[in-house]
């Protein structure tokens, strides 16, 4: 079974320029997650899907930071302008919630972003 | 809002020692809750979880975590460590009336000397 996919896996961009990460999940899984990991902290959630539906984006910073996942499957985050704090690896992960919050969840290798 | 804390920020130990990592959160309600692991280089995995039930959950590769209630905590245990159980570890837990929202702590760096 594949698992959770992202990329890119590496992004240098200077500040104020744009900056996208795609993420697919496991097959099957409805839910999505995109999480913001600052080194020496664990990861942060920004925003959750269930299915094509934002159930939870009360952490994301909505001024820079947008998301989407159309069909409910592949799912974009992007930042425009980024600005050097946003410096982070960011994780994706999807899990298959039947009830909410019980079942585990899949990560992806994550997206280093380095902001110049 | 609920919160993870993780009070040992990196533990040394030697091969064969006895692991106990320490994880407290704060809600008083019901809670699901994990302990994740990423070993270098790789993805964040699951090692164990709780949701109900017996509260000494076992997980993979010989750990396992007692949730205490009356504590909230849910400490990762292991008698005898291995080399290849270097690695970070996460305490996460989902709770209230957003049980979907997974918070994690800050994560334990485990080093095992050789």
């Amino acid at each position: 079974e594949a698992g959770v996919v992202q990329s890119p896996r590496y992004k240098i961009i200077e500040k104020k320029q744009p900056v996208a990460f795609w993420c697919n999940p496991i097959s099957g899984h409805n839910t999505l997650y995109w999480y913001l990991q600052n080194l020496g902290q664990g990861p942060e959630l920004l925003i959750r899907y269930e299915n094509e539906e934002a159930v939870d984006d009360s952490q994301l910073p909505k001024d820079r930071f947008s998301a989407e996942r159309l069909k409910g499957v592949d799912s974009t985050l992007k930042i425009q302008p980024a600005e050097l704090g946003d410096s982070a690896v960011y994780l994706c992960a999807s899990s298959l919630e039947s009830i909410a919050g019980v079942n585990e969840q899949f990560f992806g290798p994550g997206t280093r972003l380095t902001v110049l | 809002a609920q919160s993870v804390s993780q009070h040992n920020h990196h533990v040394i130990l030697s091969e064969a020692a006895s692991l106990e990592l320490g994880c407290n959160y704060s809600y008083g309600g019901t809670v699901n809750l994990f302990w994740y692991v990423q070993y270098p280089g790789q993805h964040l995995q699951l090692l164990l979880k709780y949701f109900s039930g017996d509260p000494l959950v076992k997980g993979i590769k010989g750990f396992e975590a007692e949730f205490i209630k009356s504590k909230f905590s849910f400490n990762l245990r292991k008698p005898s460590v291995q080399w290849s159980d270097t690695a970070e570890y996460f305490c996460a837990v989902n709770a209230g009336t957003n049980a979907g929202k997974s918070t994690f702590g800050d994560g334990t760096t485990l080093t095992v000397k050789p």
